[in-house]
């Protein structure tokens, strides 16, 4: 069973809008990672945060952190119709632990903008 | 530079079957991942792979194995497939198994799309 959730599950804004999903999890971490995939394709890393980091931009994306309330924000800034795709968070857990790299994946929030 | 690559792309198998994925690694990383995505789901870890040595473990049963060669290629084998099986089946390759810095994100493949009839 997945660890993290993401809602919306879908999201559809119009180009130019910004797209804001969010992910919750449930366990200790090391970071927390955004992923996009195009039509079940493979995935595509677009951002990593640490646990002792609260914020970090990339480009249009923003992402937040807050491992108080084990949650996490991605804001992509004036969309464009070729961010259609889904997004996952994926969190890393800490260090120490038997698990080596496994990333932890959420259900997805499939998001379509509209031209 | 080559990505990550996988083989085949599609694939459709029968009950009770058993099938073979490949995955070649970005050169130079020596640690490979196996995830499952079935449709509409987030990818779940099945394995890891590092030196040819098994590094962690998901929760999947006995008929999923996998291995990883001299050359840091990997396979991932699933035995009596069942239809709960059909998936797509991501690799992912990364430096090496641990840690938490971007020198160290897992690069993926375009997946193998298994379907089991």
């Amino acid at each position: 069973s997945q660890q993290g959730e993401e809602d919306p599950q879908a999201l559809s804004i119009q180009e130019g809008e910004n797209a804001t999903m969010n992910c919750s999890y449930k366990t200790s971490i090391n970071n927390l990672q955004w992923y996009r995939q195009n039509s079940g394709r493979g995935l595509v890393h677009l951002i990593l945060i640490r646990s002792n980091e609260r914020e970090k931009h990339s480009g249009r994306l923003r992402v937040t952190l807050d491992t108080s309330k084990k949650s996490s924000s991605l804001l992509i800034t004036a969309s464009r119709a070729a961010d259609t795709a889904s997004y996952f968070c994926a969190t890393r857990p800490l260090r120490g632990e038997t698990s080596g790299s496994r990333l932890t994946f959420g259900e997805g929030t499939q998001l379509t903008v509209n031209p | 530079d080559a990505g990550v690559t996988q083989s085949p792309t599609h694939l459709i198998k029968t009950r009770g079957q058993q099938v073979t994925l490949r995955c070649s690694p970005i050169s130079g990383h020596k640690s490979v991942s196996w995830y499952q995505q079935v449709l509409g789901q987030g990818p779940q870890f099945i394995f890891q792979y590092y030196e040819k040595e098994e590094r962690g473990r998901g929760n999947f049963p006995d008929r999923f194995s996998a291995r990883q060669f001299p050359n840091y290629s990997s396979e991932l084998n699933v035995n009596a497939l069942l239809l709960g099986d059909s998936a797509l089946y991501l690799c992912a390759s990364s430096l090496s198994p641990t840690g938490g810095t971007p020198y160290n994100e897992q690069f993926f493949g375009p997946g193998t799309r298994l379907t089991v009839l």
